[in-house]
């Protein structure tokens, strides 16, 4: 089946510009994570949903990071006045409802290059 | 907060040789841990998980053990093949619903 779509695949943008990246959970799957990981390091919690409620966004680096999700499907993380610290490929990964052998699903990521 | 650590940062094995991956954590209420295997350009692939009721658990050429008393866990893998070089990242969470914390990867190679 389907797994977890992330959107674009790849995004450059110019210093100081907004940017939206976009993730398409597995159809039914009620968690959404979004994780960063920087050039050859480990993978950095951001922010976690269960359905359209955020109960821990402790990993957010700033306020110019925010994401949100609708109708518990799609969520969009936006980075806003992106600086250069900002590039990293930024990962989405779902997982099922509670109850259930639940582990994350990633997608392959947006790689973002902040020029 | 969870921190996890893992070791060694690269590895290299020849083709059938075991490969071993070491991790610690830190948060004595982790209950939940997943190994990940990432190739180049994709996103982290689940191949092996552990709950803390369980010491050890093995699936084909894979196996983890979890020492919880010591805050350690480890991946071993045997009769290692090519398709077996990747990153692979250890982590640590509550529940299996949860945020999970990741460790820094291992990158293994395995030498023809």
């Amino acid at each position: 089946g389907a797994g977890v779509s992330q959107s674009p695949s790849n995004k450059v943008t110019e210093k100081g510009k907004d940017v939206e990246l976009r993730c398409d959970p597995i159809s039914g799957h009620t968690a959404l994570y979004w994780y960063r990981q920087s050039l050859g390091q480990g993978l950095e919690f951001l922010i976690y949903f269960q359905g359209n409620s955020a109960p821990d966004k402790s990993g957010l680096p700033s306020d110019r990071f925010s994401a949100e999700r609708t109708g518990g499907s799609v969520s969009t993380l936006t980075i806003q006045r992106t600086q250069q610290e900002d590039s990293a490929v930024y990962l989405c990964a779902s997982s099922p409802p509670r109850g259930n052998n639940s582990p994350l699903h990633f997608g392959n990521g947006t790689r973002l290059t902040v020029t | 907060g969870e921190n996890v650590e893992q070791h060694p940062s690269t590895l290299s094995v020849q083709e059938g040789d075991s490969a071993v991956i070491k991790c610690t954590y830190s948060d004595s209420a982790s209950n939940y841990f997943p190994w990940y295997k990432q190739e180049l350009g994709k996103g982290p692939q689940l191949i092996i998980d552990i709950r803390s009721n369980v010491g050890e658990k093995k699936d084909q050429r894979i196996a983890v053990t979890l020492n919880k008393t010591a805050k350690h866990f480890s991946l071993h893998i045997t009769e290692t093949q090519p398709e077996d070089s990747a990153v692979y990242f250890c982590a640590a969470g509550k529940t299996s619903y949860d945020k999970v914390i990741f460790g820094p990867g291992t990158s293994l190679s395995v030498i023809p």
